[in-house]
């Protein structure tokens, strides 16, 4: 069956880094994009953006443009998610997520929680 | 961009009664690009409905999505305790951002 495992939850100081990876298996990774997703807690779900494992492209949602870079390693079927200069509106948790059919997500991750505190 | 608005923002029901959430959408979702989504507490959105009206693997036949424009229902036909729970509406378009989300409409014990 499809299993998206993700990284353990991260604590950054503001300004800082953090990358979150997301280990694949049950599926052809190449095959299926892998979007990010992220909520804040007791709030809604925001779509980050998606990379195409087999070619590497990628499209990022306007308002992570400058901060975000989503990447991918076919060989250990692991895609990962890097966001820059995190603030404390970053602390949220992180997931990712297969892309199927009709465009809709269909296997989702256990979620990364990210916290921001100095 | 389209907004996707979901009524109401809570439904208080007893098991076994029927569930019935609305999304609406600003402009007409093309081709039909509208998923449903289930998120209990603590854990990950789980896939219901693709296409409007496709149920995902697994999922059972109590639940079913309908519409097509900008109006879309997911019904619960008889509610049982593990479907107490925050559902979201979600659509695709081709002008970014891709992928819209709903507000959720949290569906609780009555």
């Amino acid at each position: 069956q499809v299993q998206l495992v993700q990284s353990g939850a991260e604590v950054r100081k503001p300004g800082a880094s953090v990358k979150v990876s997301c280990k694949a298996s049950g599926y052809p990774f190449s095959g299926y994009y892998m979007h990010w997703v992220r909520q804040a807690p007791g709030q809604g779900l925001e779509w980050m953006g998606r990379i195409n494992p087999n070619s590497g492209g990628t499209i990022y949602a306007q308002k992570f443009q400058d901060r975000v870079t989503m990447t991918s390693d076919t060989s250990i079927r692991t895609a990962y998610m890097e966001l820059s200069r995190l603030t404390s509106d970053d602390t949220v948790v992180y997931y990712c997520a297969r892309g199927g059919v009709a465009a809709a997500l269909d296997d989702w991750g256990q979620g990364t929680l990210v916290t921001v505190s100095s | 961009e389209i907004v996707l608005t979901q009524s109401p923002g809570t439904l208080s029901l007893s098991p076994g009664e029927r569930a019935t959430l609305s999304c609406r959408a600003s402009q007409s979702v093309s081709g039909n690009y509208l998923a449903w989504y289930q998120q209990r507490p603590g854990q990950a959105p789980r896939l219901l409905i693709s296409g409007a009206s496709s149920r995902a693997t697994g999922i059972p036949d109590r639940f079913s999505g309908s519409g097509s424009g900008t109006d879309f229902t997911l019904t619960i036909s008889r509610l049982e305790p593990e479907d107490f729970a925050v559902y979201f509406c979600q659509h695709y378009g081709d002008s970014p951002p891709l992928f819209t989300f709903g507000p959720g409409t949290k569906v609780d014990i009555k």
